[in-house]
């Protein structure tokens, strides 16, 4: 059973456009979420969490979004930049994100076309 | 800072061969280090964990005695794939959580490709 899913295999955004990748989880101890961007045969690079007290963290082009009630985030790029292009996961902790591994979800790759 | 690396980034071996992946954390001290694993167009699914100086816990379903993980030192965890079989092939990634500013995030190594024949 899934605990962190990620609809969208795929998405396909204009450059310069914004870029909107979904997250939802059912794990209610979730308390720290990820968003990491992979490219093919390279680890995950960490690019911006968020603590489930807060509901908006931003972090120049990168902002995420949290509404635990719907237990659900989003990761918003803008404007989107062909470098961008890559697989996106989403991932959780229930343990403010350091103390256990993370749940991952099956990740969203993100196309920019030009 | 908070480079992880991996260590080698590819091994083909044979099968019923014993394969060692060693995970270094280069500019901060590891107090966790996990160990996941992806196949093809799946999720990253964690292993184990390894806090150094002691034993790792594994995740349900992953055999302890087939993916032994030694945590020797604050920089370095090895995972050793024994016994490898063909179903053992996928790719594996570290991660290692620091102290202090590093806590609340895992930096991941760019990952050990193993193929097992």
């Amino acid at each position: 059973d899934q605990q962190v899913k990620q609809n969208s295999p795929s998405l396909s955004v204009q450059e310069g456009r914004i870029s909107i990748l979904n997250c939802d989880y059912t794990n209610s101890m979730f308390d720290y979420f990820l968003w990491y961007k992979k490219y093919p045969a390279e680890g995950p690079t960490f690019l911006i969490s968020i603590s489930s007290i807060k509901d908006k963290n931003e972090d120049g082009r990168f902002t995420v979004f949290l509404n635990k009630s719907a237990k659900h985030l989003s990761l918003h790029i803008v404007p989107s930049q062909p470098g961008d292009s890559a697989v996106y996961f989403c991932a959780a902790s229930e343990m403010g994100g350091g103390a256990d591994g993370l749940t991952f979800g099956k990740g969203t790759h993100l196309i920019i076309q030009p | 800072g908070a480079v992880v690396s991996q260590h080698p980034s590819w091994v083909i071996c044979k099968s019923g061969t014993s394969v060692k992946i060693e995970c270094r954390s280069l500019d901060f001290q590891a107090t966790t280090m996990f160990w996941y694993r992806q196949f093809p167009k799946q999720s990253l699914m964690l292993m184990a964990t390894s806090n150094e100086g002691s034993k790792a816990t594994y995740e349900q379903g992953v055999e302890k005695d087939k993916f032994l993980i030694n945590h020797a030192s604050l920089t370095l965890s090895t995972l050793t794939v024994t016994s490898a079989h063909p179903e053992d092939s996928s790719f594996y990634i570290c991660s290692a959580r620091g102290q202090a500013a590093y806590y609340n995030e895992q930096f991941f190594g760019p990952g050990t490709r193993l193929t097992v024949l």
